[in-house]
């Protein structure tokens, strides 16, 4: 059974700060993998996708990097700003299973 | 932990018939529901938000009399894929949220395959 696990679970860090948010997962064996912001109360929105076969992928100032082989991902957001506070989700998908990480909630102060 | 539940957890059907997947929170009750759709290889999209006793929210380009969303009680939102096609073929996930924590818990999901 697939298992992500996601560290920190909380991270409060001063505007224009770069952070690292990490996902792990237990079986390697998996068709991609997501990263989701999520704000309270509402739906998820997808940052990032990257395929089994990738290594990174990159959008603004986010970047995510793939290990498969290690089970590791990371989330990298550089010049971290107060519109970025939310929880970030981390999701591995197989065949007809996604399995989600409890997330990151993170806190950008001003 | 708040359980959410979806069924049918996978379904065949012919192009042109209809197709209703439920989903249930089972210990919470939850005046919001979102509906997410995946397309093999492609991200999670949100679909729609639905709230109890009222019409969902669709986003944008998704087409809300090809996918129905009924929100009928606190614990169970539908949603039927009308005069379904094998481009609706995806997996199909929901998700509840607990309007007390605010904490959104997801179903397994439902893959719906259109012959």
């Amino acid at each position: 059974k697939q298992e992500v696990t996601q560290i920190p679970a909380a991270l409060s860090v001063p505007e224009g700060e770069n952070l690292v948010l990490n996902c792990s997962f237990t079986d390697s064996a998996i068709y991609n993998l997501q990263w989701f912001r999520q704000d309270p109360g509402k739906g998820l929105t997808s940052l990032l996708l990257i395929q089994s076969s990738q290594r990174e992928q990159t959008s603004g100032r986010l970047n995510a990097s793939l290990d498969k082989s290690s089970g590791r991902s990371t989330l990298y957001i550089a010049a971290s700003q107060p519109g970025d506070s939310a929880t970030y989700l981390c999701a591995v998908s197989g065949y007809s299973t996604l399995t989600f990480g409890k997330g990151t909630m993170l806190l950008v102060s001003p | 932990g708040a359980v959410v539940s979806q069924h049918p957890s996978r379904v065949i059907c012919k192009s042109g018939t209809s197709v209703k997947i439920e989903c249930r929170s089972l210990d919470f009750q939850a005046t919001t529901m979102f509906w997410y759709r995946q397309f093999p290889k492609k991200s999670l999209m949100l679909m729609a938000t639905s709230n109890e006793g009222s019409k969902a929210t669709y986003e944008q380009g998704v087409e809300k009399d090809k996918f129905l969303i009924n929100h009928a009680s606190l614990t169970l939102s539908t949603l039927t894929v009308t005069s379904a096609h094998p481009e609706d073929s995806s997996f199909y996930i929901c998700s509840a949220l607990n309007s007390g924590t605010d904490e959104q818990y997801f179903g397994p999901g439902t893959r719906l395959t259109v012959t």
